[in-house]
């Protein structure tokens, strides 16, 4: 157990309405990361940490923000989710930047 | 964008059976992980290959990191049930040097 706990676990919302993801670690790491997850497409990079405050985009960043105001936890939101956003978010840890990351357990989003 | 390809998408096999399931790419890779998935979970690290023609084993697996860093491949020996899962291979460094890119995954069933 990596120390990741990922909030909430399911969720259903309706277009156009803003959706929050937390992501929480305990390990204290410094790069911290939000995939999305699609059939066929393996794990697609939504945006990432370095620091508190430090944050940049990734390959899927349109539709998304993030932000990380403390070292142990890193938000995704989406301000007006689409059904497109359907899809499953991790989140995930690591000690250096492109390294071993460590894995939160997911959240189901389904936009209807 | 660099791309990593997996194949098979899709494995189904017997138990003890060997399989071997492939990551290439047209990009050098400074480090290439695998990792394995099952449902309901986050990818949970297996290996990290670094240098060029490296093998490494993990009781019944084989990594192997190919001689120009570009692909690599994933030897179960005598599969079990237990194996079953999503292998995702992942490559760290190229031109986008610090992100980790992400195969799209094999998904492997191992029927008993």
């Amino acid at each position: 157990d990596a120390g990741i706990t990922q909030s909430p676990r399911h969720k259903v919302t309706e277009t156009g309405t803003p959706v929050t993801l937390r992501c929480h670690q305990t390990e204290n790491h410094r790069y911290m990361y939000w995939y999305r997850q699609d059939p066929g497409h393996g794990l697609r990079l939504i945006h990432y940490s370095y620091g508190v405050k430090d944050t940049d985009k990734g390959e899927v960043s349109d539709g998304y923000s993030v932000s990380r105001s403390k070292t142990e936890d890193f938000l995704l939101t989406l301000e007006s989710a689409t059904s497109s956003q359907t899809s499953v978010y991790f989140c995930a840890i690591s000690t250096q930047q492109g390294y071993e990351a460590f894995f939160g357990q997911g959240t189901r989003l389904t936009v209807v | 964008t660099q791309l990593l390809e997996q194949s098979p998408q899709f494995l189904s096999i017997q138990e003890g059976e060997n399989l071997t399931v492939y990551c290439n790419s047209s990009s050098v890779f400074s480090s290439l992980q695998w990792y394995r998935q099952e449902p309901g979970e986050g990818p949970v690290l297996l290996v990290t290959v670094v240098t060029g023609g490296e093998v490494k084993k993990l009781k019944r697996l084989t990594f192997q990191f190919g001689d120009a860093r570009k692909d690599s491949s994933l030897h179960i020996t005598a599969a079990q049930p237990g194996d079953t899962g999503l292998y995702l291979c992942a490559g760290q460094g190229g031109s986008s040097a610090r992100q980790l890119t992400f195969g799209s995954g094999t998904q492997l069933t191992v029927l008993p």
